[in-house]
């Protein structure tokens, strides 16, 4: 069955510096992949989506970036946080139509 | 491009109660509409989808109903519990697009 990981859980960082957050799937193949932000008690903003290999499509400009170096991982970053970046951020992967999204991972920014 | 409405915001049942939650989409090409369950602090869990071809589809205590003429598709939750207490997302997903676009959410309270 298939799997979706993403570290870290929880990540404090100060204002001004640089992020990565990592997903991988387990047990498919050519996934498409997202990155969504939610905003506490918000809905969920699409931010990143790949369907393949350096295949990403960018839904909102902002500070944030992502690239896909392998299949099935899936890499969000930032040279410089602000605070409006604080959120819970989840990957999601899907083959055809059902999309499952990992665990999340908390950002505050201070 | 698609546009998902979600209605209502909030809304508060009794245990036993049954609770709706209806969403509207734009795009009548969209083919497929799925429901996530959010609880609090956790990663949404899809609970129920249905396809284009389809106008109801049930699993135990939840159903989904599809109108396609009027665009608009509503989770139905009967016998509520306090467990059922969660922010609930209707999405919807056009023919050829790989992306789902989300309602904003329906935060249901569920008392005992």
């Amino acid at each position: 069955s298939q799997t979706i990981h993403q570290w870290p859980a929880t990540l404090v960082q100060p204002v001004g510096s640089p992020l990565s957050l990592e997903c991988t799937v387990e047990g498919t193949s050519n996934p498409n992949l997202y990155w969504y932000r939610q905003a506490a008690g918000r809905g969920l903003q699409l931010l990143f989506y790949s369907i393949g290999i350096d295949q990403i499509s960018s839904e909102v400009p902002q500070n944030l970036s992502a690239s896909r170096p392998q299949d099935r991982q899936f890499i969000l970053s930032s040279k410089k946080l602000l605070l409006s970046d604080s959120g819970f951020y989840l990957c999601a992967w899907s083959s055809q139509y059902e999309q499952y999204f990992g665990p999340g991972t908390r950002l505050t920014v201070t | 491009g698609e546009n998902v409405e979600q209605h209502p915001s909030t809304l508060s049942v009794q245990e036993g109660d049954s609770a709706v939650i209806k969403c509207t989409y734009s795009d009548s090409a969209s083919n497929y509409f799925p429901w996530y369950k959010q609880e609090l602090g956790k990663r949404p869990q899809l609970i129920i989808d249905i396809r284009s071809n389809v106008g109801e589809k049930k699993d135990q205590r939840i159903a989904v109903t599809l109108n396609k003429t009027a665009k608009h598709f509503s989770l139905h939750i009967t016998e509520t519990q306090p467990e059922d207490s969660a922010v609930y997302f209707c999405a919807a997903i056009p023919t050829g697009f790989q992306k789902l676009v989300f309602g904003t959410g329906t935060r249901l309270l569920v008392s005992p």
